[in-house]
C-alpha cells in the first residue's frame, strides 16, 4: 500500500542557514509526489509536484526537492531559510487507481532569529 | 478572494448533537474531498467526491455523512458528536483527474465538549 513516512516532527534552523526536511514513499511503480505547506491557521497550499521526469523539481519560494528511486525518497530542501518558512509541511503521494492524496504526518519547522 | 469557502471557522458542540459542516469551491472542479486534522492524526482523508458521486470513503463512522446538492458543494454532517471528533476539518478540491493537485479551504475547527 502507498504511504509516505516523514522521520522528524519537528526541525529548528537558524534564519539563513539551509533546510533539508525527509521525506520516504511506500509505492509500488512510480509515484506522484508532493510537498504541501500549512502555516498557522490555514488550509494547505502546494509547494511543488513531482511528475515522472526530472528527479530535481524546482517549486516556490527557493524550495526544491529530490526524487530517489533507489532511496524511496523525496527530501526537500532551501539554500536559505527564512523567517516566514516557519510552518508544518507535509510530503504525500499520490494513488494512480484513485483520486486518492495520503499525506505524511508533517514537520513542524521553527526558524530562530 | 478564498476560493473555497468553509463555514463556519469555528463550532462548539455538545455531546450528542448533530452539526452540518459547508464547504463551497469556486474553482470550477469537479473532484471535491474532506480531510481531517488533529493532534492524533495529523491530516486523514475522509472522503472523496467526483462529479457529486462518492468516489471513495475512509471513514468507518456512518455518523459522518457528505451531502453534495450542488457541483460546487459539499457539506460534512456529523451525528451524535462525540469529544473525539473534534478536529479540524478541511475542505479540498482538484480538477478532475488522478494525481492533480489539491486546494484547501481555511477549514472548520469542531471542538465537542
Amino acid at each position: 500500500a502507498q504511504s509516505v513516512t516523514q522521520p522528524d516532527a519537528r526541525v529548528t534552523v537558524s534564519e539563513g542557514a539551509s533546510l533539508q526536511l525527509r521525506c520516504k514513499y511506500s509505492y509500488f511503480g512510480t509515484p506522484y509526489l508532493f510537498w504541501y505547506v500549512q502555516y498557522p491557521r490555514q488550509g494547505l497550499q502546494l509547494l511543488l509536484k513531482y511528475y515522472p521526469g526530472d528527479p530535481v523539481v524546482q517549486g516556490v519560494n527557493g524550495f526544491e526537492a529530490e526524487f530517489s528511486k533507489s532511496n524511496s525518497s523525496f527530501h526537500l530542501r532551501k539554500a536559505s531559510v527564512h523567517w516566514s518558512d516557519w510552518a508544518v509541511y507535509f510530503c504525500a503521494v499520490s494513488s494512480h487507481s484513485n483520486n486518492r492524496i495520503f499525506f505524511g504526518d508533517g514537520t513542524q519547522l521553527v526558524v530562530k532569529p | 478572494d478564498p476560493k473555497i469557502i468553509q463555514k463556519p471557522k469555528y463550532l462548539v458542540a455538545v455531546t450528542g448533537s448533530e452539526k452540518i459542516l459547508i464547504c463551497e469551491q469556486y474553482l470550477g472542479h469537479n473532484a471535491m474531498y474532506w480531510y481531517r486534522q488533529s493532534a492524533k492524526k495529523p491530516l486523514e482523508f475522509m472522503f472523496s467526491y467526483s462529479y457529486q458521486k462518492l468516489m471513495d470513503n475512509q471513514t468507518a463512522s456512518s455518523r459522518f455523512q457528505p451531502q453534495s446538492s450542488k457541483k460546487n458543494h459539499l457539506d460534512l454532517q456529523i451525528t451524535a458528536l462525540k469529544p473525539d471528533d473534534s478536529a479540524t476539518y478541511f475542505c479540498a478540491s482538484s480538477q478532475e483527474g488522478f494525481n492533480e493537485r489539491l486546494f484547501f479551504g481555511h477549514g472548520t475547527k469542531l471542538s465537542v465538549l
